[in-house]
């Protein structure tokens, strides 16, 4: 019944090497949005998704890529891995600005680049 | 730009204790205010919603107020059990909906028997 899920939920990468997490929602929403979270620094906005096609900007893009390939699926790429990309990534979706402003994440993806 | 601040970073009580966490936050409109819960090994889980329209929220025993006047909201249980030991965090709704949700750093709360 998880509304969001994520694969893989841990990944191991060589720095250099091309990672792809990848995020699927079964709530219908429009919007989606790929955060990392670390120690100190919280949650952050990476890139988010308006619907299928878009990809924009958040706080922190640079070395990352997004693709919205679809309603659901809503994907994070790291062209070039940096072991400063060790984290957990984190995807939400969410219908904001219909006044139902809250996201709902999934289960997160921890990320270890050697 | 929006921002959040949330001073407490861990905060240690017993069970029955009183929990409060306090948030402030900046931003040009009237601000949606969110708070999310983190369990160990898990995604972010919305607790509570508060608007300047209700001013309040009620979720699970966990009350969330907001106060326009200090700009702040707070998070607060009369009584905590060992099961509400996770991560706590505030969250700010964008000026631009659509932009995602500015965290505050998280508040870890542990509760122990």
């Amino acid at each position: 019944e998880a509304a969001v899920t994520q694969s893989p939920r841990n990944k191991v990468a060589v720095t250099g090497g091309k990672v792809t997490l990848s995020c699927n929602q079964t709530n219908n929403h429009n919007n989606m949005y790929w955060y990392r979270q670390d120690t100190g620094h919280g949650l952050r906005l990476i890139h988010y998704s308006y619907g299928a096609g878009s990809t924009e900007k958040g706080d922190i893009p640079d070395g990352y890529k997004a693709s919205r390939p679809s309603q659901e699926n809503f994907s994070l790429i790291l062209e070039l891995a940096t072991p400063s990309q060790t984290s957990v990534y984190f995807c939400a979706s969410g219908e904001a600005g219909t006044g139902k402003d809250e996201q709902y994440f999934g289960p997160g993806t921890r990320l270890t680049v050697l | 730009g929006d921002s959040v601040t949330q001073k407490q970073g861990q905060v240690t009580l017993s069970e029955d204790d009183f929990l409060f966490i306090n948030c402030t936050y900046s931003t040009t409109t009237y601000p949606t205010l969110l708070w999310y819960v983190q369990y160990l090994g898990q995604g972010p889980q919305l607790l509570l919603k508060v608007t300047t329209a209700n001013n309040k929220g009620i979720s699970r025993g966990f009350e969330a107020t907001y106060d326009k006047g200090t700009t702040s909201f707070h998070l607060q249980k009369a009584s905590v059990q060992e099961s509400d030991s996770a991560v706590y965090f505030c969250a700010l709704v964008a000026n631009n909906y659509a932009q995602g949700l500015t965290f505050g750093l998280g508040t870890r709360v542990s509760v122990f028997p």
